[in-house]
């Protein structure tokens, strides 16, 4: 079975300052897979998805995430954190048969000012 | 477009009470459904998930159901709730056009007292 481990269940930044969120893999088939944001009392937003072409994949909001298959990661990154960035970050990964999502248990993102 | 409805947003149910949840999808036809669970700090879990009317696959044994009485209609129940039972519950539905991406609802909260 497919799973997602995301390292650290929060992670702090200042604004401005680099944001980097981890998620590595296990998959035993070449998978997709997707980052979302939850702001508070919301459901989930797609920043972005990683679908077998490029490895480098661009979002919304400046988020961007590279596929690394030696690594077995995803990790998502933005340059230049914001404040309206502070939300809980999902990475996932599909099922073999593709018919369902499962998902890591987030990491909850703070920017400072 | 596509679009995704769930209702209603915010429900307190005492325990022992029935629940009924509803989540519609328009702008598509056959589309996956699913059905998550998000109790606090404990992110995302499937528990059911539709590939067509009257198909529903079930992820973790608990007290609820879920029916699909329509192709774009997914309805989560249970007879009889637990305390347990309270979290953010988010129906989903999968676009195999798009990479077999997965677009949330807006959530429903539900708690049990």
């Amino acid at each position: 079975a497919q799973s997602v481990t995301q390292l650290g269940s929060h992670v702090s930044v200042s604004e401005g300052a680099l944001v980097l969120l981890r998620c590595n893999y296990s998959s035993s088939v070449p998978p997709y897979l997707f980052w979302y944001v939850q702001y508070p009392n919301q459901g989930l937003q797609l920043l972005l998805k990683y679908t077998s072409a490029a490895t480098l994949v661009k979002g919304i909001n400046g988020f961007e995430a590279e596929f690394k298959k030696s690594e077995t990661s995803f990790h998502l990154t933005k340059p230049s954190a914001h404040m309206s960035d502070a939300a809980e970050y999902f990475c996932a990964v599909t099922e073999v048969s593709f018919q369902k999502l499962v998902f890591g248990t987030g990491t909850r993102l703070l920017v400072s000012p | 477009s596509q679009t995704i409805h769930q209702w209603p947003a915010t429900l307190v149910q005492p325990v022992g009470s029935p629940l009924s949840l509803e989540c519609t999808v328009e702008g598509t036809s056959n589309p996956n459904l699913y059905w998550y669970r998000q109790a606090a700090g404990r992110g995302l879990q499937l528990l059911f998930y539709s590939v067509g009317i009257g198909q529903i696959s079930s992820e973790v044994p608990q007290n609820l159901s879920a029916s699909r009485p329509q192709d774009r209609q997914f309805i989560l129940s249970s007879k009889k709730l637990l305390l347990s039972d309270s979290g953010f519950y988010l129906c989903a539905w999968r676009d195999r056009t798009s990479g077999n991406t997965i677009y949330f609802g807006e959530g429903s909260w539900l708690t049990v007292v």
